[in-house]
């Protein structure tokens, strides 16, 4: 799977809107970009996913580069409930579908 | 909405000692897959199966063993157990390994080895 690189924290105000960058250069064709968040100690919640197109959903908006090389997450309106670890992974459908976890952006939502 | 169920939520072993952990995946969901993680790490994959068979397997000790039963649930089994066993250890399940479906992962079993 191809490797991410993402800042390791970032704050944001509460009501704004939040962008989480992603760099993934050496993704392959067939593989996809997920994104997750863990809150403390919970297990691991699905946001959003895609291939090439931008994609939205009732949670985040995710933005791929027309080289998918980079991606961003985009929460509208940022509550302090998204203070949460934002993972964002690349995954190979030949790797059996498991997630790799590594590093993580850890947001923190201030009123 | 139904979501992953795992028990026990808390354990409390000592060292050497067996743990099984288990995992009921969402209705219709046939792919499970366990993650461990540490105190301070990010989630690390196990292993995972897919219509009971073993799918993919990480960096889990011969210590480990796992299966999934025809109900489609499984179950995490750990011998001998460490100190470094200690660590929140999670399930997931999607509909298919082979489609970009989206794993759902369940609340966790905190296992702490004493």
């Amino acid at each position: 799977d191809a490797k991410t690189t993402q800042p390791p924290s970032m704050d944001c105000a509460e009501g704004r809107a939040a962008n989480l960058p992603c760099n993934h250069s050496t993704i392959s064709g067939n593989e996809y970009v997920y994104w997750y968040r863990q809150i403390h100690s919970q297990g691991p919640q699905y946001i959003i996913h895609g291939l090439k197109n931008n994609e939205t959903n009732e949670m985040a908006s995710l933005i791929i580069t027309e080289d998918r090389k980079s991606s961003t997450l985009i929460l509208p309106h940022a509550t302090l409930r998204d203070t949460a670890v934002y993972y964002c992974i690349v995954r190979a459908e030949a790797a059996g579908n498991k997630l790799t976890f590594g590093g993580g952006t850890r947001v923190l939502v201030k009123p | 909405a139904a979501g992953v169920i795992q028990s026990p939520r808390h354990l409390i072993k000592e060292k050497r000692e067996t743990a099984t952990l288990k995992c009921y995946p969402i209705p219709r969901h046939d792919t499970v897959y366990w993650y461990q993680q540490g105190p301070g790490q990010d989630p690390q994959f196990l292993i995972s199966f897919y219509e009971k068979m073993q799918s993919d397997k990480g960096s889990i000790p011969d210590r480990f063993s796992a299966q999934q039963f025809s109900d489609y649930h499984s179950e995490l089994n750990m011998s001998s157990l460490e100190l470094g066993d200690s660590a929140l250890y999670f399930c997931a399940s999607s509909l298919a390994p082979m489609e970009a479906y989206e794993q759902y992962f369940g609340p966790g079993t905190r296992l702490t080895v004493t």
